[in-house]
């Protein structure tokens, strides 16, 4: 199984911060890498897949970039709503599998 | 507007069988552009997937619960269901379902509320 392992697990942000988040992959899965955005009590929400696709109506201060092993998710300007748990998740083999999370907090 | 919603009991006790639908809205279960699956959270831990089916019938299952999985469709109720057999504490989660459009690089798009299932006695 491909293992997913983000860092960091936790970080305190204010509005406006940029924040970066890492996900690595245990093998190569190229660009078959996708970030979802969780708030308690939710299900979680899609906001790019293929390392860099931005879904449709998600705020472009989102990006996601990386190939291989290596993958980032920027938020440019952090927003109110933007405070959440982001996971990163594979498809490029089965089983899927996630990353642990990244809880984005209050600083 | 494609939409899912996962149905079922929200205590089982251990040792018994958990049975999950997840009922699909704006598309057909049976179309060729999706497959359907289901997807579990620990409390306070990381997202696993447990499995997915395809129109045909094909399932793929989680290696690590294969043995106690099974997924169907459900065509006339345009549903598809989830057993999970020998439950234990350890399997008590919130269970999603949630859908794929299928193309190369695919994600799970779109994802129900999710169900919480609790196994205790």
């Amino acid at each position: 199984d491909i293992q997913m392992t983000q860092s960091p697990s936790s970080l305190s942000a204010s509005a406006g911060d940029r924040v970066t988040i890492s996900c690595r992959a245990s093998e190569t899965i190229r660009t078959y890498l996708n970030w979802y955005q969780q708030k308690p009590g939710k299900a979680p929400k899609l906001l790019i897949s293929g390392a860099s696709t931005l879904q449709s109506g998600v705020p472009k201060r989102f990006s996601g970039s990386g190939s291989g092993t290596d993958f980032t998710l920027t938020i440019s300007s952090l927003q109110p709503e933007d405070f959440a748990t982001y996971f990163c998740q594979q498809s490029f083999s089965t089983p899927r599998t996630f990353g642990q999370g990244t809880k984005v907090d209050v600083k | 507007q494609l939409q899912v919603q996962e149905s079922g009991p929200g205590l089982v006790k251990p040792s018994q069988t958990l049975s999950l639908t997840c009922t699909v809205s704006g598309e057909s279960i049976t179309t060729r552009n999706y497959y359907w699956s289901w997807i579990r959270q620990p409390p306070g831990k990381e997202l696993e997937w447990i499995g997915s089916i395809y129109f045909s019938g094909t399932t793929f299952y989680n290696s690590s619960l294969k043995s106690r999985v099974t997924i169907f469709l459900d065509t006339s109720r345009n549903q598809f269901t989830l057993k999970l057999s020998s439950v234990t504490a350890a399997d008590t989660a919130v269970f999603y379902c949630a859908s794929t459009l299928v193309r190369e690089i695919d994600a799970f798009d779109i994802w129900g509320q999710g169900t919480m299932v609790t196994v205790s006695s």
